[in-house]
């Protein structure tokens, strides 16, 4: 199985503020790597796909990198609405799919 | 637009089986450019795939969960359902089903509000 390893486990940021989130695969997944957010009591919500790809109706400031087996989620300036929780998703390995455990991005 | 709803008992006794059905309005599971899923989330926990199913009938699992899991999909009510067999503490969560793209890089862009299954006596 492939894992996929988020850092960090959670951060504290600013309004303003650039944030940058990692998720690292245990093999290389080339660019086969999806971004979701998810705000208490909802269901995710689609960021990024295929590691760089903005998700229609996604603001510009959310962007993706990477390809094997880092990845990056950045926001470039942190607004009040993205305070949630980041997961990362791997759809490399013939439809078995992984996520990543999760960022927490709380309010400093 | 697409939606997607879980339904099914919030309340499962330990050792029996938990049975969940999501209905699509807006699309079809007969679709041949979309696979469909489930995914749940323990609570305060993080997300956990625990299996996709093609309209063909084809299907795939969750190592973890794959004695478990039985996916079907019914073309006739535009519904998939989730079967998960001798459930312990372990499986209550919330569980979601969602829709993934079968070309490209299968994201899920499409996902059920959730309902919290709970397993105890």
């Amino acid at each position: 199985d492939i894992q996929m390893t988020q850092s960090p486990s959670s951060l504290s940021a600013s309004v303003g503020d650039r944030v940058t989130i990692t998720c690292r695969a245990s093999q290389s997944i080339s660019s086969y790597l999806n971004w979701y957010q998810q705000k208490p009591g909802k269901a995710p919500n689609l960021l990024i796909y295929a590691a760089s790809s903005l998700q229609s109706g996604v603001p510009s400031r959310f962007s993706g990198s990477g390809s094997g087996t880092d990845f990056t989620l950045t926001i470039s300036s942190l607004q009040p609405e993205d305070f949630a929780t980041y997961y990362c998703q791997q759809s490399y390995s013939a439809l078995l799919l992984t996520f990543g455990g999760g960022t927490k991005v709380e309010i400093k | 637009q697409l939606q997607l709803q879980e339904s099914g008992p919030g309340l499962v006794k330990p050792s029996e089986t938990l049975s969940l059905t999501c209905t699509v309005s807006g699309d079809s599971v007969s679709s041949s450019r979309y696979y469909w899923g489930w995914i749940r989330q323990p609570p305060g926990k993080g997300l956990e795939w625990i299996g996709t199913i093609y309209y063909s009938g084809n299907t795939y699992y969750n190592p973890s969960l794959k004695s478990r899991v039985t996916i079907s999909v019914d073309s006739s009510k535009n519904q998939f359902s989730l079967r998960l067999n001798s459930v312990t503490a372990a499986d209550t969560a919330v569980y979601h089903c969602a829709r993934l793209t079968s070309t490209g890089y299968h994201p899920f862009d499409y996902w059920g509000q959730g309902t919290l299954v709970t397993v105890s006596s």
